[in-house]
């Protein structure tokens, strides 16, 4: 296992397009997040899932953003009809849980520009 | 909701000299974890505490938690230019942490 891979690496989009992206978490965590992160700032929460399960969404996750993980494994992020305010890093990270000591295994990101 | 703040925002040492950064948050936190975030990198995960008053140490970088678990703080001795980078502490639940926005360290040689 590699760690945590996430796919592209970077996507340029025209404002109004659709994007996805693709995280592969370590394959025994059962708990995957989806952060986002802007320039000079920590990662912001943005959704949670253990197992296949999404057990919370951020408020900063509009209507055009929808997370899925289907069967517990790879998770995708699907932003519509994307805004320029849209445009930030956008980090996968999984973990066992905080209880067990771990902490969080961060993907390298996605860096999203909407121009 | 809960905030984690952390100052300063910008740590610019000397090689060989010592530094603390320092977190703070509104509300009484069950653990809080550190991250080093190299320039161009992703967040990696340093440490997790847990306990009240708990310290931990990692070579040349010690971490603390506060008695009141509001409060923490990161202090490296004898920096090094491998010392470079953005130091996020994050509290939270079972589930969910919150990010401090960092202190970007830049170190003189």
């Amino acid at each position: 296992d590699t760690g945590v891979s996430q796919n592209p690496r970077h996507k340029i989009t025209k404002r109004g397009q659709n994007v996805t992206f693709r995280c592969d978490p370590i394959s025994e965590h059962n708990r995957l997040y989806w952060y986002r992160q802007t320039l000079g700032q920590g990662p912001e929460f943005l959704t949670y899932f253990q197992n296949e399960a999404q057990l919370e969404k951020s408020r900063l996750l509009s209507d055009r953003f929808s997370a899925e993980r289907p069967k517990g494994s790879f998770s995708t992020l699907e932003i519509q009809r994307t805004e320029q305010g849209d445009s930030a890093m956008y980090l996968c990270a999984s973990s066992f849980g905080i209880g067990t000591g771990d902490g969080y295994t961060f993907g390298s990101g996605t860096r999203l520009t909407v121009v | 909701g809960q905030q984690v703040m952390q100052i300063p925002q910008y740590q610019h040492v000397q090689e060989g000299e010592d530094f603390t950064t320092y977190c703070n948050s509104s509300t009484t936190l069950s653990n809080i974890q550190w991250y080093k975030q190299r320039p161009g990198g992703h967040p990696v995960f340093l440490i997790q505490l847990v306990k009240s008053g708990e310290v931990k140490k990692q070579k040349r970088l010690t971490f603390q938690f506060g008695e009141a678990k509001k409060n923490s703080s990161l202090h490296i001795t004898a920096t090094q230019t491998t010392d470079v980078g953005t130091y996020f502490c994050a509290g939270g639940n079972d589930y969910k942490l919150s990010f401090g926005a960092g202190t970007t360290v830049t170190v003189r040689a």
